[in-house]
């Protein structure tokens, strides 16, 4: 079964860059997600990879995959105290009648000190 | 646009009790997916309703049930309410793509559920 696992914890200082890092374990035609939660709410999505892809970048965030070592990393450049948040990593199988639920990490509390 | 609703924002109930969890999806979604996330924890999924009928479920008792309506909206109802419930329900919709690709999913912002 699919499986994800995060570190629980990151700080960083303002103005330097962040590095939250997730495994998982489904292999073929997997989708790879990065959301965002605020203290009290929902979920926003930041960004998504296709297994088929090693990297994607959208303005701050830079995703890296590792399909080798099943290992996926987000990265925020320049980060900011806004930035300060729990970010769960999730994997979803694509299959041809839809995707597979996502399954999500347990999430990285990321810590911003100004 | 309007994104993902959800209603009630809180919510608390005692032991034993039903409670009735609602959700609106993102305009253009026809599948609406339920999590539960207890304290600290990642979302573990629920179900997920396409064409008014649950089309997968995840690890959960038959306590949980759900219904989608004709304009995709849809509930989640929990009966005899235990202590453990306690968590944020979480509402996703998708557009389903099939093989296309991903049904990314969008989140609302969730109902606290607080069973005493």
């Amino acid at each position: 079964g699919e499986d994800v696992e995060q570190s629980l914890f990151l700080s960083v200082r303002e103005g330097d860059s962040s590095v939250i890092n997730c495994t998982y374990t489904d292999s073929s035609s997997t989708y790879l997600y990065w959301y965002k939660q605020e203290p009290g709410a929902g979920l926003q999505l930041l960004t998504y990879i296709f297994s088929n892809m090693d990297m994607k970048q959208d303005q701050r965030l830079t995703v890296l995959l590792n399909k080798k070592d099943k290992h996926l990393s987000l990265r925020i450049a320049d980060t900011q105290t806004g930035d300060s948040a729990i970010y769960f990593c999730a994997e979803s199988t694509l299959l041809n009648s839809g995707n597979t639920p996502l399954v999500f990490g347990k999430g990285t509390r990321l810590s911003v000190i100004a | 646009d309007a994104g993902v609703t959800q209603s009630p924002t809180h919510l608390i109930k005692t032991r034993g009790q039903q409670v009735t969890l609602r959700c609106s999806p993102k305009s253009g979604h026809d599948t609406v997916s339920w999590y539960q996330q207890a304290l600290g924890q990642g979302p573990q999924f629920i179900f997920q309703y396409y064409e008014e009928e649950e089309r997968q479920r995840g690890n959960f008792p038959d306590r949980f049930s759900g219904h989608q309506f004709p304009n995709y909206s849809s509930e989640l109802n929990v009966n005899a309410l235990l202590l453990g419930d306690s968590a944020l329900y979480l509402c996703a919709s998708s557009l389903r793509r099939g093989w296309r690709g991903t049904d990314t999913q969008y989140f609302g912002p969730g109902t606290r559920l607080t069973v005493l």
